[in-house]
């Protein structure tokens, strides 16, 4: 166990649909990034925040959005879902922004139908 | 842009047979790469940070080394619960913190 979290595990939805996919860091970690899997791709990194700002951006499309709350907690926004939007997220801490070693949790398994 | 190739994509070994997975990069600048083992539908369990040229690390049965192009993921007397996808991932010194991973390469262990 990591000690990151994630909810929910699986979620299925439709094409057209908006998502709420959320993650807990690890205690005292700062950092949080964000990643997609799927069967082709491989992971893809797409967004990290460090301690509520935005640091840096991967090949996130425009219709996700994230962001990082005064918890630490952070969300990631899917909207106008596409089939292609099918994969697993992985959300990934670490203590901060200089610490190399990053951290990934269980990951929700995303279906689009 | 930073680049991570594993080879080979699957290995199948008896139990106790060792072998080694490959992990090849190009990238700006090391800062560190990483060894991750990924069980099927489960987030990526760190392994190893190697930072410098000729740095070893090991655990249990696993060691990794690095060399300037690339790092070796060496796996003596595997048992079946070493089956896995070993997944390689660099990070560089500029730019942003984003991990670059490779493809991974697929372990079974057969009894």
């Amino acid at each position: 166990d990591s000690g990151v979290t994630q909810t929910p595990k699986h979620l299925i939805t439709a094409t057209g649909q908006r998502v709420t996919l959320r993650c807990s860091p690890r205690s005292g970690d700062l950092s949080v990034y964000w990643y997609q899997q799927s069967l082709d791709q491989g992971l893809q990194f797409l967004i990290q925040y460090y301690n509520g700002e935005e640091r840096a951006k991967g090949n996130i499309l425009e219709r996700f959005s994230a962001q990082q709350f005064p918890d630490l907690h952070s969300e990631l926004n899917l909207s106008s879902l596409e089939l292609g939007d099918s994969a697993l997220y992985f959300c990934a801490s670490s203590v901060d922004e200089g610490e190399e070693t990053q951290y990934f949790g269980p990951g929700t398994r995303l279906l689009v139908l | 842009e930073d680049q991570v190739t594993q080879s080979p994509e699957a290995l199948r070994l008896q139990e106790g047979e060792s072998s080694s997975l490959n992990c090849s990069y190009t990238v700006s600048g090391l800062r560190g790469l990483f060894w991750y083992r990924q069980d099927p539908g489960k987030g990526p369990e760190f392994l190893f940070t190697l930072y410098s040229a000729g740095e070893e690390k090991e655990k249990e049965r696993l060691k990794a080394t690095l060399t300037k192009k690339e790092s070796f993921l060496h796996i003596t007397a595997p048992k079946p619960e070493d089956s896995a996808t070993y997944l390689c991932a660099v990070l560089a010194n500029f730019g942003n913190e984003k991990l670059t991973f490779g493809t991974g390469t697929r372990l079974t262990i057969i009894p």
